[in-house]
């Protein structure tokens, strides 16, 4: 399976704890993005990576958010001392921009739970 | 600030009958608009996108749109529906830097036999 991955596809937790999501693109694409949907809603965009790059992030991603994409390969998803807001899917996608087609894959998401 | 609206939340239509599903986009600039579609307990699989060129743009499993500058439209359509089709749909649009999508909340297709 050559798409994108994601690992692990439920996490429950704990008010407080730390939790980390991480998502393996497919690999010859170059961007990476984050983003959050609650049932009922589209998804919501969290940031996005050029290679190993964090090129923006959005105001939803607080302090307690943070992404890292060593080497430009796979990146890491942590929210530090989860809140029962923070209960939702999060999806990450992949594009390769450089061929201009602008479209964005997306893996099967992480449905986090936050009791 | 780029939006998107899905003025229906669920669209009900019989196996066999057309389907549209409409979109309404606001967006500075040219804009690159997409359809995804979300199967229960899956992630979202590209449909089709719009990004310059025939206001109608052909896409995966027998879906269009029809891209409609003077309205900000972007209507998905199928000229026949199957039961198979039953799912979530979501629109996008982005400006064309390849970066953040907006999308819209969706719209629940139901089709029925």
């Amino acid at each position: 399976d050559t798409g994108v991955s994601q690992d692990p596809r439920h996490k429950i937790t704990k008010r407080g704890q730390n939790v980390t999501f991480r998502c393996d693109p497919i690999s010859e694409h170059n961007r990476l993005y984050w983003y959050r949907q609650t049932l009922g809603q589209g998804p919501e965009f969290l940031t996005y990576f050029q290679n190993e790059a964090q090129l923006e992030k959005s105001r939803l991603l607080s302090d307690r958010f943070s992404a890292e994409r060593p080497k430009g390969s796979f990146s890491t998803l942590e929210i530090q001392r989860t809140e029962q807001g923070d209960s939702a899917m999060y999806l990450c996608a992949s594009s390769f921009v450089d061929r201009g087609s602008y479209e964005q894959y997306f893996g099967p998401g992480t449905r986090l739970t936050v009791t | 600030a780029q939006s998107v609206a899905q003025p229906e939340d669920q669209v009900n239509v019989a196996e066999g009958n057309p389907l549209t599903v409409k979109c309404t986009y606001s967006v500075s600039g040219n804009p690159y608009l997409f359809w995804y579609v979300q199967y229960p307990n899956r992630g979202l699989q590209f449909l089709l996108k719009y990004i310059t060129g025939d206001n109608l743009v052909k896409g995966s499993y027998g879906f269009e749109a029809e891209f409609n500058k003077s309205q900000t439209s972007f209507h998905l359509k199928k000229p026949s529906a199957l039961v198979s089709d039953s799912a979530l749909y979501f629109c996008a649009v982005e400006t064309g830097t390849a970066s953040k999508l907006t999308f819209g909340t969706g719209t629940r297709l139901q089709v029925t036999l």
